[in-house]
């Protein structure tokens, strides 16, 4: 059973609006979330995380919010911009586990 | 719905010693791919591999490492001879053939003392 969840396989946004990456999880035991940004043939690009002890967290464009009763997180991206062209991962973890629950992927297409 | 699996979770070995990370992907997936992320770095690309052999690999992946589809299921990656900088979360991915698709699994810690 999947227990992180990104349901949009892809996401078409206009470049200069807003794009909204959304994420679900099953284990309440996660308690910190993180957001990668993955190119083809890299490796996935961390962008911005958050503790299950807050509910936002902003850096620059990126924020991520965190609504722990619903189990779901998204990330923003606001203004959007053609760079941000990328598949998006959402990963979890929590307790004294130290592997990466991760997400399928959401591919984000920002049109000129 | 299915997930990529990886085992063990964490390993400790010895420097020197030959380590072999398993996954199994998913189970129609096609193409196949080795990660890893040194405590505190980025995530950084390994190897990809299809059709029984690798399709491409990154300037880490030197002749210590190797990998294997030995029985259809399992895809390892295995480490000759580990040295203390091998430690790291390796990850491993599964793709269907679709650009940018991967599904990745949970990662096995490598530490080597």
């Amino acid at each position: 059973d999947q227990q992180v969840k990104q349901n949009s396989p892809s996401l078409s946004v206009q470049e200069g609006r807003i794009s909204i990456l959304n994420c679900d999880y099953t284990n309440s035991m996660f308690d910190y979330f993180l957001w990668y940004k993955k190119y083809p043939a890299e490796g996935p690009t961390f962008l911005i995380s958050i503790s299950s002890i807050k509910d936002k967290n902003e850096d620059g464009r990126f924020t991520v919010f965190l609504n722990k009763s619903a189990k779901h997180l998204s990330l923003h991206i606001v203004p959007s911009q053609p760079g941000d062209s990328a598949v998006y991962f959402c990963a979890a973890t929590g307790g004294s586990n130290y592997q990466l629950i991760w997400g399928a992927g959401t591919k984000l297409i920002i049109k000129p | 719905e299915p997930e990529v699996t990886q085992t063990p979770s964490h390993q400790v070995t010895q420097m020197g010693q030959e380590v072999i990370l398993r996954c199994v992907p998913i189970s129609n997936h096609l193409y196949f791919y080795w990660y890893r992320q040194i405590l505190g770095q980025k995530v950084e690309f390994l190897v990809s591999f299809y059709n029984n052999e690798i399709s491409e690999k990154s300037e880490i992946f030197d002749d210590q490492f190797s990998v294997e589809r030995p029985d259809g299921s399992n895809f390892t990656l295995k480490i000759r001879s580990t040295k203390l900088e091998d430690s790291a979360m390796y990850f491993c991915a599964s793709g269907g053939g679709l650009a940018d698709e991967q599904y990745f699994g949970p990662g096995t810690r490598l530490t080597v003392t």
